[in-house]
């Protein structure tokens, strides 16, 4: 069965410096989806970036990069140049097809705090 | 314009009272779902429909009764509420498929509180 963990709780970061937040995955299925989603205070689920597992590169958006290793079944998230408003829960989720229809499972989340 | 939207955001009620959240999504997506989120913050799926027809049931209490009138609205109802059903819930909507497709687009949550 598909499986994410995200091993940190918890991460300080300084603002202005990048921060990894780690994410593995186990899954027998060769072709799946890897997705980071930010939670703010607030509540809502906002996505960030998409990794698809037969990607050649790893993704980018803006600020964020995913750090794809297949072969450690690894999908870490990079956040460059932290901001204040990046303080918030994050999750990690892949793509789970069983039953013949996708859903993402999530990891346990990791809060990040950014200190000025 | 709200993507997917949900009603309550917050919801105080007793044990044993049966209650209902709404969803709805203007995305003109196929699939919804209800994801729920503990205290703990993990986030895990109860249901998901496509096209109105119940696709994913993981293991929810028959207390809990998703009904999809059509492919826009999702409802949660929920009979003899109980202590441990307090959570946020979220609503979402997806294309079907892999890919970026499948990303979530996820409602701002709905917060169940039980006395």
């Amino acid at each position: 069965a598909q499986k994410i963990t995200q091993t940190q709780p918890g991460m300080f970061v300084q603002e202005k410096e990048a921060v990894t937040l780690d994410c593995t995955y186990d899954t027998s299925d060769p072709s799946y989806g890897l997705f980071w989603y930010k939670q703010p205070s607030s509540g809502e689920m906002i996505f960030l970036i998409y990794q698809g597992s037969y990607d050649q590169q790893n993704a980018t958006e803006g600020r964020y990069s995913l750090n794809f290793q297949k072969a450690r079944k690894s999908a870490n998230l990079v956040i460059s140049a932290s901001q204040l408003g990046d303080s918030a829960m994050y999750f990690c989720a892949m793509t789970d097809p069983s039953g013949g229809y996708n859903k993402l499972i999530f990891g346990a989340g990791t809060r990040l705090a950014v200190h000025p | 314009d709200t993507a997917v939207s949900q009603t309550p955001k917050y919801l105080v009620t007793q044990m044993g009272n049966d209650k209902s959240i709404k969803c709805e999504q203007n995305l003109g997506h196929d699939t919804m779902y209800w994801y729920k989120q503990d205290s703990k913050k993990f986030l895990k799926i109860m249901f998901s429909y496509n096209n109105k027809e119940l696709i994913i049931n993981e293991t929810v209490p028959n207390r809990f009764s998703p009904k999809s009138p059509d492919k826009a609205h999702l409802n949660l109802h929920i009979n003899s509420l109980e202590l441990g059903d307090s959570a946020v819930y979220f609503c979402a909507s997806s294309h079907p498929g892999t890919g970026p497709t499948g990303e979530l687009f996820f409602g701002e949550g709905s917060r169940l509180t039980v006395l």
